[in-house]
């Protein structure tokens, strides 16, 4: 099983559909990351929580939400999806020291038409 | 804000030359990584550079890290097919609010 899995890997969903992206991790790691990516741009950050009780805003968070069930469960939603949301979108996990890097899932392939 | 440039976007290679790509940052940063993304997949991590002066090579790959500069380069040598593929640099600090920030991506096209 894979380290850090995302759910699901692809969705086609209508504008103004509420749509929940998960993610969990068996890395022990408490610190999760949500990356966008859109061709050209890179990876940029979304939202990111160094433990559950911690939630912070990236720079690209407006229209986003996210939830930190659990150490290992960190959730994006869009509440109402629209077509510039289309994009690939990535997990992340580190450890509070960030020795080993940063773990990222395989990636959820988002549509909004 | 700290901003990660990547420079040039796209580069066609010819098959066994050699290469640089250049990776600059607008501030101080602890730590400077470099990946490799395929189309459609995940990032592998390809290098971790911790300090001035680092210098990492694996296979056909060599980066290197001036934080005085603030620029990393990713040298290829030989290359080869294999290594057509999209090249990420990101940038992290040490500390409480650690994240990577991430420059755009350089995509590489190993051609005959």
């Amino acid at each position: 099983d894979a380290d850090v899995t995302q759910t699901p890997r692809n969705r086609i969903t209508k504008t103004g559909k509420r749509i929940m992206l998960e993610c969990s991790q068996t890395k022990g790691h408490d610190r999760m990351y949500w990356y966008r990516q859109d061709p050209g741009l890179g990876l940029r950050l979304i939202y990111y929580s160094f433990d559950v009780k911690d939630i912070n805003k990236g720079e690209i968070s407006d229209g986003y939400s996210v939830s930190r069930q659990a150490q290992a469960k960190f959730s994006l939603s869009l509440e109402s999806a629209i077509p510039n949301q289309t994009a690939l979108y990535f997990c992340a996990t580190s450890d509070r020291t960030v020795n080993y890097g940063y773990t990222f899932g395989s990636g959820t392939r988002l549509t909004v038409v | 804000e700290l901003k990660v440039e990547q420079n040039p976007l796209f580069l066609s290679m010819q098959e066994g030359k050699n290469y640089t790509i250049y990776c600059n940052y607008s501030t101080t940063s602890d730590r400077l990584y470099w990946y490799r993304q395929d189309p459609g997949k995940s990032l592998e991590s390809l290098f971790v550079l911790l300090s001035n002066g680092a210098v990492k090579q694996e296979g056909r790959l060599m980066a290197s890290l001036d934080t005085k500069a603030r620029l990393s380069t990713l040298h290829i040598t030989a290359a080869v097919h294999d290594l057509s593929a999209t090249y990420f640099c990101a940038v992290d600090r040490t500390g409480a609010n650690s994240k990577l920030t991430f420059g755009k991506g350089i995509t590489l096209s190993v051609r005959p």
